[in-house]
């Protein structure tokens, strides 16, 4: 089955602490990538957004960074968090299979700059 | 570039009536559009697409929508709301002409009341 992964859930980090969150996506090949953040628990905001291995576009510059360093991992990383950088973050995919165009997304991962 | 409307931050329905959550869309060429629910501390669940074809798109739960594309609109509907149905859904739009990006809608909470 196609299921997509993030972990962590939850993380509560201070201030000009390091970030990595991982995504990881199962049941597919070559799978278009992408990092939302959702402020407010309203509107999403696409970070990047890649369609392979080392091919990341930035849609926003800002603080964070993102890498695919395998077929179905997807990794977003900060050198130092702001207290802006608080939000719900959320990977999506495309799946093989079925049309391109549809995202699918991973359950989240909420995070708290103190 | 493309755009979503929700012009409705909520909507409050009773059980049992009909629903309708509403969505206008911008885009250069035919549209991808797209509705997605998200239920508190969750990812967004994908709820149906129009591509091409018929105007009323039928989804999952019972939801369907309709393409109207002199309005261009593609509002939400269901005939008979559930209290389960309460959540936040985001209408979402992608150029086809353009790359793999979507834009989403800055959402509407939905509350069904007993």
């Amino acid at each position: 089955s196609q299921t997509i992964h993030q972990w962590p859930a939850t993380l509560v980090q201070p201030v000009g602490s390091p970030l990595s969150l991982e995504c990881t996506v199962e049941g597919t090949s070559n799978p278009n990538l992408y990092w939302y953040r959702q402020a407010a628990g309203r509107g999403l905001q696409l970070l990047f957004y890649s369609v392979g291995i080392g091919q990341i576009s930035s849609e926003v510059p800002q603080n964070l960074s993102a890498s695919r360093p395998q077929d179905r991992q997807f990794i977003l990383s900060s050198k130092k968090l702001l207290l802006s950088d608080s939000g719900f973050y959320l990977c999506a995919s495309t799946f093989v299979g079925e049309s391109q165009e549809t995202q699918y997304f991973g359950p989240g991962t909420r995070l708290l700059v103190l | 570039a493309q755009s979503v409307a929700q012009p409705e931050d909520q909507v409050n329905v009773a059980e049992g009536n009909p629903l309708t959550v509403k969505c206008t869309y911008s885009v250069s060429g035919n549209p991808y559009l797209f509705w997605y629910v998200q239920y508190p501390n969750r990812g967004l669940q994908f709820l149906l697409k129009y591509i091409t074809g018929d105007n009323l798109v039928k989804g999952s739960y019972g939801f369907e929508a309709e393409f109207n594309k002199s309005q261009t609109s593609f509002h939400l509907k269901k005939p008979s709301a559930l209290v389960s149905d309460s959540a936040l859904y985001f209408c979402a739009v992608r150029d086809p002409g353009g790359y793999q990006k979507v834009t989403f809608g800055i959402g509407t909470k939905l509350q069904v009341i007993p």
